[in-house]
């Protein structure tokens, strides 16, 4: 079936770092792709589509300039978390659909994640 | 917007048991339905999904019926196993949402031998 990794997959960083956190779908292309954050024992929440060769979607309430994505080719996409403070910490994770047609239901297929513990 | 709602865990079950997760959505338009599990240590994996209404999805042992006139896709199991321990989550996606990918809360399941 479809691959999607992440790199890093935890990350430590002191507070007032940029980190960088890279999705890429490994045997598909993808357009579009999904950034979500979860918190400890709690749901994944939307926070942006990322848009080959275009501007970022942002759900709302999301800081578009603390969390950068770039879409620079059709298997890869990076969350950036500008000047990180401890309560960024978040387990942060990708999602990237196959397209089944017009008839169909995209499949979603997530990476493993990224754990964030900011210092 | 479009939302999902499922049963707050946890729940804790003996081996073998009956499980049932309750969950009931709120969507315009006619949304696909999910749900999705993520196994202690690991990344979520599709469960099993139904596309339209009274389909039903399957997939190890688990069922949920898409009930388009109680908005719901509760998701049943006869027999559950100590493997099964895990988080499970409803989900919706709609064309509506361009396909995103809309998460209830999780219930977290575990399973006494």
């Amino acid at each position: 079936g479809a691959v999607v990794s992440q790199h890093p997959s935890w990350v430590i960083c002191k507070s007032g770092t940029s980190v960088k956190i890279e999705c890429r779908s490994l045997d598909f292309q993808a357009t579009t792709m999904f950034w979500y954050r979860q918190f400890p024992k709690q749901s994944l929440m939307l926070m942006a589509t990322s848009n080959e060769g275009s501007k970022a979607t942002y759900e709302q309430g999301v800081e578009k300039d603390k969390f950068l994505i770039n879409h620079a080719s059709l298997t890869l996409s990076t969350l950036t978390v500008t000047s990180a403070h401890p309560e960024d910490s978040s387990f942060y994770i990708c999602s990237a659909p196959i397209a089944a047609g017009v008839r169909g239901t995209d499949t979603q297929y997530f990476g493993p994640g990224t754990r964030l513990t900011v210092l | 917007g479009d939302s999902v709602t499922q049963m707050e865990g946890p729940v804790t079950l003996s081996e073998e048991a009956f499980l049932t997760i309750n969950c009931t959505y709120t969507a315009t338009g006619y949304p696909s339905l999910f749900w999705y599990v993520q196994y202690p240590g690991e990344g979520l994996q599709l469960l099993l999904k139904a596309t339209k209404a009274d389909d039903k999805g399957s997939n190890k042992g688990f069922e949920a019926t898409y009930r388009k006139e109680t908005t719901s896709f509760h998701l049943e199991k006869g027999s559950v196993q100590v493997s099964d321990s895990a988080v499970y989550f409803c989900a919706l996606s709609s064309y509506s949402s361009a396909s995103k990918i809309i998460f209830g809360s999780g219930t977290r399941l575990s399973i006494r031998p």
